[in-house]
């Protein structure tokens, strides 16, 4: 049982490029979650989803879109990207639509860095 | 507004006992989760509390007051494998989820 998988583990981007954080889980969980995690910061979520085909904005979701096409895959998008979007990227999921209340598994994380 | 406090460090004694307190401002509290986070690793759950009191889970204990606005995070007979950092989150009315910066815990031999 994998979990959860992200990819690419790390990505260094120019500026001003688009990109798409991978994310993929095998639990069948209703909802998914991207943080950006920054030193000094707690996690911070940038777009949710509690069921395939809907998704929200979290607290940071300017700059970023995502999509939930199916229970499985669930990617971040960035449009074009700038230097304070360096950061390390989690995908979580959970069983829960009521995400509040309920355990969340994280991926391994991405780390980008944006120059 | 909403936040969350805990040490940004602290350091402890190998086969030791060491208590990581949490201290809460959250509209319409709905319970308080804490985390482990391995240096470069991703975030694993350790432990839920909703309700007053003690949660006992091997090593680990959490304790929540609602009243206080407070939790604690009690892990005993410390093994090097404890060093990480432990992240406080609490939940709000509408179950989103406030995560502390997280206290780094560093374990002495």
């Amino acid at each position: 049982i994998a979990g959860i998988t992200q990819a690419p583990t790390s990505q260094i981007l120019a500026a001003g490029r688009r990109m798409t954080l991978r994310c993929t889980q095998d639990m069948r969980h209703n909802a998914m979650y991207w943080y950006r995690q920054d030193l000094g910061l707690g996690l911070r979520l940038i777009h949710y989803s509690n069921t395939a085909g809907t998704t929200g904005k979290g607290e940071v979701p300017d700059g970023y879109s995502v999509s939930r096409a199916n229970t499985d895959d669930f990617p971040l998008t960035l449009a074009s990207a700038v230097p304070s979007q360096t950061s390390v990227y989690f995908c979580a999921s959970s069983d829960s639509r009521d995400f509040g209340t309920d355990t969340q598994y994280f991926g391994p994380g991405t780390r980008l860095t944006v120059l | 507004g909403q936040n969350i406090d805990q040490p940004t460090e602290m350091t402890a004694t190998e086969g030791a006992i060491v208590q990581i307190n949490c201290t809460y401002q959250t509209s319409g509290f709905n319970g308080l989760f804490w985390y482990q986070q391995h240096a470069g690793e991703a975030p694993t759950f350790l432990s839920y509390n909703v309700l007053d009191g003690l949660e006992e889970k091997g090593r680990f204990s959490s304790f929540l007051s609602r009243s206080k606005g407070y939790s604690y995070l009690l892990l005993k007979e410390l093994q090097m494998k404890d060093s990480a950092s432990y992240l406080c989150v609490s939940t709000d009315s509408n179950y989103q989820l406030i995560w502390g910066a997280g206290t780094k815990l560093i374990i002495k031999p």
